[in-house]
């Protein structure tokens, strides 16, 4: 088993619509998640991260944990054109900072 | 500057050649970090330096030299690469800690013919 899973995609959404990124991961051990955004040729940029349960909002996306079932997920409400871009998830294994292992990435783009 | 600063931005390379890739943090991190990224493929930790001090070394090949000479800078020495090692090369720094996000450079696009 991959120990962080997304789906590749391509996730295609309209404008305006909500663009729903899912991540499980392996490690039921895991104590931080992250979501990077990259544009093609650019390298990653920071989202989101989240270390509890529940939901946390941050302008137009909202991070979702539930550590019960090894999950974690990004929304981004409103989707624009800009949104499109590759999506990892990277998870901490804990202990040190540099227990993160990353997914391939989804592919998401929002159409005009 | 801020940030995380990566120098070249792109470099091609012959097989035989020895060449360096350099990266730079403005964040007062404490970590640093060199990954691969090869297209269809998750990124790959290779190097990771806290406190100036490698932790960890992912079976990289010792044609991939890392050197961390203070805090701030981390230079990755390339020496008789294989058309596989053709990647972007990225940076990556942090504080040392568990629910610390690390932020990366621009990268290195990296072509060896």
């Amino acid at each position: 088993q991959k120990e962080v899973e997304q789906n590749s995609g391509p996730l295609s959404v309209p404008e305006g619509a909500i663009a729903s990124l899912n991540c499980t991961y392996s490690d039921r051990g895991s104590q931080s998640f992250f979501w990077y955004r990259q544009y093609s040729g650019k390298s990653p940029e920071l989202i989101m991260f989240i270390y509890s349960n529940g939901d946390k909002e941050d302008g137009r996306f909202t991070a979702q944990l539930n550590k019960a079932s090894q999950y974690v997920s990004l929304l981004i409400r409103d989707s624009q054109p800009s949104d499109s871009a590759t999506y990892l998830c990277a998870v901490n294994r804990g202990g040190s900072n540099y227990k993160l292992t990353f997914g391939k990435g989804t592919l998401l783009t929002v159409n005009p | 500057e801020t940030g995380v600063t990566q120098t070249p931005r792109h470099l091609v390379m012959g097989m035989t050649n020895k060449k360096s890739l350099k990266c730079e943090q403005h964040l007062g991190h404490n970590a640093m970090y060199w990954y691969k990224q090869s297209a269809k493929k998750p990124l790959e930790l290779m190097f990771v330096y806290s406190l100036e001090e490698r932790v960890e070394n992912n079976s990289v090949p010792s044609r991939f030299s890392p050197e961390c000479p203070n805090s701030s800078h981390l230079f990755l020495h390339l020496h008789t690469l294989q058309p596989e090692d053709s990647a972007l090369y990225l940076c990556a720094s942090s504080q040392e800690s568990v629910d610390q996000p690390q932020h990366f450079g621009d990268g290195t696009r990296l072509s060896i013919l």
